[in-house]
């Protein structure tokens, strides 16, 4: 079972339309939870951070299930420059000193007009 | 101020031969990472360096030696490249290991292997 689990997609929503992902991770243990985008052959950059008590950044909203080991990110009002892949990130632990990011496979959105 | 550069792009090679990533980064960030990216998979984290001087291995180390002897740069080593590492891979860096700190990625670079 792969420790960090996302719905490969595409969703394919027009514009204007309310989407959401998920993702569910293996250890319970993990710290914390991250989202990143990653456009199409680029790197990946940091789109939000994960509290518990949830958080939002203009359209975008994530939210942290730790009882369910569960994370999803919410998009309103898509825009067609939303259209890329969304990574859910997960810190494990420490325990080799360094910071231990275990990333899934990422889910891909198309926006269209 | 440039972030995190990789050098090169792209490059093809045949079984066998060898090359060397460059990574370099200008924010002063003590630890660095290479990860290679498969379709369907998640980045997996090959080796990483806590600092000038150190490295040690990830996930999938073997085929692969790293180097850290400047801070800012932090070179991959392929010494026999195999078909299996055709990959994308980036380099990353972070100011240190809380676990709040965020990873800053270079750009890539898209390697095949005949």
């Amino acid at each position: 079972r792969k420790e960090v689990e996302q719905d490969p997609g595409p969703f394919n929503v027009p514009e204007g339309a309310t989407v959401a992902f998920n993702c569910t991770y293996s250890n319970s243990a993990s710290q914390s939870f991250f989202w990143y985008r990653q456009d199409c052959r680029k790197e990946p950059k940091l789109l939000m951070s994960v509290y518990s008590s949830g958080n939002e950044d203009g359209r975008f909203t994530a939210q942290l299930n730790r009882a369910s080991q569960y994370i999803s990110l919410l998009i309103r009002d898509s825009k067609l420059s939303d259209s890329a892949t969304y990574l859910c990130v997960v810190n494990t632990d420490q325990s080799g000193g360094y910071n231990k990011l275990i990333f899934g496979a990422g889910t891909r959105l198309a926006v269209h007009p | 101020n440039a972030g995190v550069t990789q050098t090169p792009k792209f490059r093809v090679l045949k079984t066998g031969q060898s090359m060397t990533l460059l990574c370099a980064q200008d924010m002063n960030h003590e630890y660095m990472y290479w990860y290679r990216q498969d379709p369907g998979m998640g980045l997996r984290l090959i080796h990483y360096s806590v600092g000038e001087g150190t490295t040690a291995k990830g996930e999938v180390p073997d085929g692969y030696n790293v180097s850290r002897l400047k801070k800012q740069n932090f070179l991959l080593g392929l010494e026999s490249a195999a078909p299996s590492q055709t990959s994308v891979y980036f380099c990353a860096s972070s100011y240190s290991r809380r676990v709040t700190d965020t990873q800053y990625f270079g750009p890539g670079t898209r390697l095949t292997v005949l």
